[in-house]
């Protein structure tokens, strides 16, 4: 597609279950970025892919986060035994990976945990 | 958490009129990007300013850049009513990719 697509769009899950988000990003993109976004507030980073290498993983806020891009182009984000504070909107980004590149947002999947 | 912030938090203007927006950041930045996002959907980059550049334009929009100050302003000039969108400030570090965002400014444009 011509740009990067998430889904599901909107996901509710019950305290306690797991959860899978799924990034596509844009075709030949080497990179690949998780962001949370909370209501009213900035992006905040989660993670990040180089191919499927995942480089950095320091945003994640807990072990119960796990993300991964095994044939570096799709990503999933899993979240084991949600809780109530990961309602948000999961943001994924995915860039060609040389110098500047801007990132390419996708609509983000927007989770809340009842 | 937030390494930065972006004032005013939300900003009204009369349609026709010009709008700025401010960024400060702690660290020392490889390059500055602006982003802007529609309610409910993804952010969309607009322009982006080296660390070794002052001031860029792109249509609308001029971007500053003071990095003794660790600061950067967007101004949108003869705002639209679909310039309505919350803008957001995101930094690079040296060789790294990762961005760090503002906490971002709702505009909003009076028709």
């Amino acid at each position: 597609g011509a740009g990067v697509s998430q889904s599901p769009r909107y996901k509710v899950a019950k305290r306690g279950q797991d959860v899978a988000l799924r990034c596509d990003p844009i075709s030949g993109h080497v990179s690949l970025f998780w962001y949370q976004q909370a209501l009213g507030q900035g992006p905040e980073f989660l993670t990040y892919f180089q191919n499927e290498a995942q480089l950095d993983k320091s945003g994640l806020p807990s072990d119960r986060f796990f993300a991964e891009r095994p044939e570096g182009s799709v990503s999933t984000l899993k979240i084991q035994r949600t809780q109530q504070e990961d309602s948000a909107v999961y943001l994924c980004a995915s860039s060609p990976g040389a110098g500047d590149s801007p990132l390419h947002f996708g609509n983000g999947t927007r989770l809340t945990v009842t | 958490s937030q390494q930065g912030e972006e004032d005013p938090q939300a900003l009204s203007i009369q349609e026709g009129e010009n709008a700025t927006m401010n960024c400060s950041y702690k660290t020392s930045i490889n390059n500055l990007q602006w982003y802007r996002q529609n309610s409910g959907r993804g952010l969309v980059h607009l322009i982006l300013i080296r660390s070794n550049e002052r001031e860029k334009h792109s249509g609308r929009l001029r971007v500053t850049l003071d990095t003794s100050k660790k600061s950067s302003s967007l101004l949108i000039t003869a705002s639209r009513a679909a310039d309505t969108a919350s803008y957001f400030c995101a930094w690079a570090n040296f060789g790294n990719e990762k961005l760090t965002f503002g906490t971002g400014t709702r505009l909003t444009i009076i028709p």
